[in-house]
Parts: C-alpha cells; structure tokens; sequence
C-alpha cells in the first residue's frame, strides 16, 4: 500500500503566479487535511476534506487559497498569485474515517519557494 | 479549543545519554494527544499515541511518553540516544472525532558523538 503522495516535491514561482500542490491520499482514505509549514515553526492547520466536501477551512487564508477534493482523482490545494510570504512546506494528510485516535498519514510535502 | 507548548526548540544530548522532550498541552475536551518525527526534508512520522488506555505509552524506535493530567504534560523519552534519532518532534492534540491536529512548534533533537 503505498503511503500519501505529494506532487510536486518542490515547486518554483514567480511573484502573480499560481501554484497548484496536489495530495494523493493513501488507498482507503476519505479524509484528507492540508498543512503548512513556515520556517522555524511547526505545522499549521489549513483545510480538512472529505470527498467532494469541505470540512472544515477554518485554517486558510481568507483570499488566493482554495482547496478542493474531487470524487476522482486527487486532492488540490491552489494558490493564486503567490507571494513570497507563500514560501513555505505544505503537507498533507489522510485517514480513514474514524475516531479521535485514528493516525493521519503525512506525505513528503511540497515546498514552494516563491521568488 | 487545544494549544501545545513544546519547551526547548533545541535540544543537545550525547550519544547514549537520556532523551528527554518536554510538551505541555490545553485542551478544553480530553485530548489525545501524539508525537511524531520529521527527518530532513521527509514527512511526518508518528512516534505514539496518547489512548488512555494507559498513561505510559510505548511507541517505535525504544521512545516512549508519559501521560500527566495534573501536570497537562506528555514528555517524550528515550532511555539511550542514537545518532540516527536526531530529528526534528513534534507533540500535537486533538479535540474529538477528525478534528485537524494541533502542533507544537517542535524541538530539534541533535545527537553528539
């Protein structure tokens, strides 16, 4: 079984333009939670999906954010005109659903840098 | 709501010397609380887990953390350092149900020869 897929691993981008990350969960599961990891910090919450739903968003920012988990295919996090404060490492997350001990599943992540 | 406080964003131990990770936590539910592993450039790995079932909890790689209700505490342990321990931990909560993980802001554990 393999594990969480994150793809790009490192992406590049110019100030206005957009970056799209992309998580597959692991096979099995509907959940799927976004975080972001700034330099020196830990990670923070962004967004939590299931299929064709959000969850919970309570974690992203309010403007060029959005996050969207189809029926098919993977999860997208888009990020529309980066800024360099958009630099950092996102992950993602996946489990099945469940109670509160069920583990989440990280990914690699992808990190962006913005130039 | 859930908070964590992990004491020490740096942590210097010798090889073979005690592992000692502090994390303190609020929570206005019981938590459940984690720790996870991140190497370089990898993903997060999760070490153990808080599941009442009991307070001293044993999780991969010889760690092991205990749970303290009157002190809001899961310090994370280790009896004897490896070299390949070093890395960077993290101790999360969460509220009940699927609820996102809250995350400490993490201590680097370096290991000395």
């Amino acid at each position: 079984n393999a594990g969480v897929m994150q793809n790009p691993r490192h992406l590049v981008r110019r100030r206005g333009q957009e970056a799209r990350l992309r998580c597959s969960p692991m096979k099995g599961h509907s959940h799927v939670y976004w975080y972001r990891q700034l330099p020196e910090e830990g990670l923070k919450f962004m967004v939590y999906l299931q299929k064709e739903n959000i969850i919970d968003e309570s974690g992203m920012p309010k403007e060029r954010f959005s996050a969207e988990f189809p029926k098919e295919g993977p999860s997208i996090l888009r990020i529309q005109q980066v800024v360099r404060g958009d630099s950092a490492a996102y992950f993602c997350a996946s489990s099945t659903p469940g109670g509160s001990y069920n583990e989440q599943f990280f990914g690699p992540g992808t990190r962006l840098t913005v130039l | 709501a859930q908070s964590v406080t992990q004491l020490g964003s740096h942590v210097s131990v010798s090889e073979g010397a005690l592992v000692l990770l502090r994390c303190n936590y609020s929570s206005s539910v019981p938590p459940y609380l984690f720790w996870y592993v991140q190497y370089p450039n990898k993903g997060l790995q999760l070490l153990l887990k808080y599941t009442s079932a009991a307070t001293l909890v044993k999780g991969i790689n010889g760690f092991e953390a205990e749970f303290k209700k009157s002190e809001t505490s899961f310090h994370l342990t280790k009896p004897s350092a490896h070299m390949s321990d070093a890395a960077e931990y993290f101790c999360a909560v969460r509220g009940g149900g699927n609820t996102p993980l809250v995350f400490g802001k993490g201590t680097r554990l370096s290991v000395i020869a």
